[in-house]
């Protein structure tokens, strides 16, 4: 059974440009999360979805950012109009049912904004 | 809003146990605590999980006291390969289903 996977694994964007990331969860999985991490810092959760809805988005800038997981494919996080301060690790996680369950992390996609 | 505070680094020796707490009052009531393990440039590991008084699997354990406003992960007789940061993950309990990690503890593991 695979992980979860994410690509790209690395990402380089312009000031201006978009960014997409994908995440598929593990089998089976129909609970997703996003979390960011700058750079020396630690996790802080963006926003959890089911498949088709968004849950909670609490901790999501409500400009520029976007997540949608589809009732078939991928996860996607968007990020409009990068900017240098968008420069991190974006890790996603799934987990089986309620979001009560363990959440299983992906290796992240590393974002670069020059 | 849950807050979560662990210390910021440890230092240990190879073959000690290590405890690792985590405080994180006003957490939701129904979810469960549970830990991570980072290493640089990959994504957080799962450890171990808890709702409340003591769990073990293989490779640690985990203390909940009853008011569940800490949680602590032992990691018997670490190696150096348990160098590490380690993270402890909790809901929020605003009626949210916001997850909140911890600050983080850096492990160095010294022969």
């Amino acid at each position: 059974n695979a992980g979860v996977m994410q690509n790209p694994r690395h990402l380089v964007r312009r000031r201006g440009q978009e960014a997409r990331l994908r995440c598929s969860p593990m089998k089976g999985h129909s609970h997703v999360y996003w979390y960011r991490q700058l750079p020396e810092e630690g996790l802080k959760f963006m926003v959890y979805l089911q498949k088709e809805n968004i849950i909670d988005e609490s901790g999501m800038p409500k400009e520029r950012f976007s997540a949608e997981f589809p009732k078939e494919g991928p996860s996607i996080l968007r990020i409009q109009q990068v900017v240098r301060g968008d420069s991190a690790a974006y890790f996603c996680a799934s987990s089986p049912r309620v979001n009560t369950d363990t959440q299983y992390f992906g290796p992240g996609t590393r974002l670069t904004v020059l | 809003l849950a807050k979560t505070t662990q210390p910021i680094s440890m230092d240990s020796y190879e073959g000690q146990e290590v405890n690792i707490t985590c405080s994180h009052n006003n957490i939701a009531t129904n979810d469960y605590i549970t830990w991570y393990q980072q290493f640089p440039s990959q994504g957080p590991r799962f450890i171990i999980q808890g709702y409340k008084t003591k769990v073990t699997n293989e490779v640690a354990s985990l203390f909940i006291p009853a008011d569940r406003k800490s949680s602590t992960l032992s990691l018997p007789r670490v190696s150096l390969s348990d160098t590490a940061v380690y993270y402890c993950l909790v809901a929020d309990t605003s009626g949210t289903y916001k997850y909140i990690f911890g600050t983080g503890t850096r492990l160095k593991v010294l022969a």
